[in-house]
């Protein structure tokens, strides 16, 4: 089936380092892609998405781009802040031939950003 | 506008007790989602509601978990008897249409 493969944390950085947290996907068809942002005491937020090959999905100054040759959607910030200090979700949904869009995520990746 | 809200944000219980999450949906949100979290693992879909009708619960572990959305609402999540693997991070999520979904904060749930 569909899954989602992020790399290990913790992610430890000081500010203003570059950032890349890699996310590789397994999936038929054209799935749709994701990353997700969870601040400490807080919901999930959609940090950015991609829908097709080769789009580029930009927030906040993170960047991610759908590579569909190496399955891959790895996000990218070029100056980290402590305020970026959350754990990042990868994820997918895959509509098929089905109605649902429901979200496959990887396992999430905790970055610590150091003043 | 508010956004997704769940209740309890905690709950610890006994092994054995019953416990009902219960989620309010963005308002004229049509499509419902419940996911969960084990400890330090991904983030697992248990199901999804169009309105009041179940579209996917092809997530849902095993016959102890019962979710209902009565009216098309608000959405409950039970659970009973409740297991010491039950523990994890309960989220809801709605969206109007396709698969850009508004999260909620989740209800942290232990059993002990």
């Amino acid at each position: 089936g569909d899954s989602v493969t992020q790399m290990e944390g913790p992610v430890t950085l000081s500010e203003e380092a570059f950032l890349t947290i890699n996310c590789t996907y397994t999936a038929t068809g054209y799935p749709s892609l994701f990353w997700y942002v969870q601040y400490p005491g807080e919901g999930l937020q959609l940090l950015l998405k991609a829908t097709k090959a080769d789009d580029k999905g930009s927030n906040k100054g993170f960047e991610a781009t759908y590579r569909k040759e190496t399955t891959s959607f790895h996000l990218e910030k070029g100056s980290v802040q402590v305020s970026d200090s959350a754990v990042y979700f990868c994820a997918l949904t895959n509509r098929g031939g089905g109605a649902t869009n429901k979200l496959i995520f990887g396992t999430g990746t905790l970055l610590a950003v150091q003043p | 506008e508010a956004g997704v809200t769940q209740f309890p944000s905690h709950s610890v219980i006994e092994k054995g007790q019953t416990v009902t999450l219960r989620c309010d949906p963005i308002s004229g949100h049509d499509n419902l989602y419940w996911y969960r979290r084990v400890m330090g693992k991904e983030i697992k879909f248990l199901l999804h509601f169009v309105k009041e009708s179940k579209q996917d619960e092809s997530g849902m572990p095993n016959n102890r978990f019962l979710a209902e959305r009565t009216g098309g609402t608000y959405s409950t999540l039970k659970v009973q008897p409740a297991e010491l693997e039950d523990s994890g991070v309960y989220f809801c999520a709605s969206s109007q249409r396709g698969p850009d979904a508004f999260f909620g904060q989740g209800t942290r749930l232990t059993v002990v």
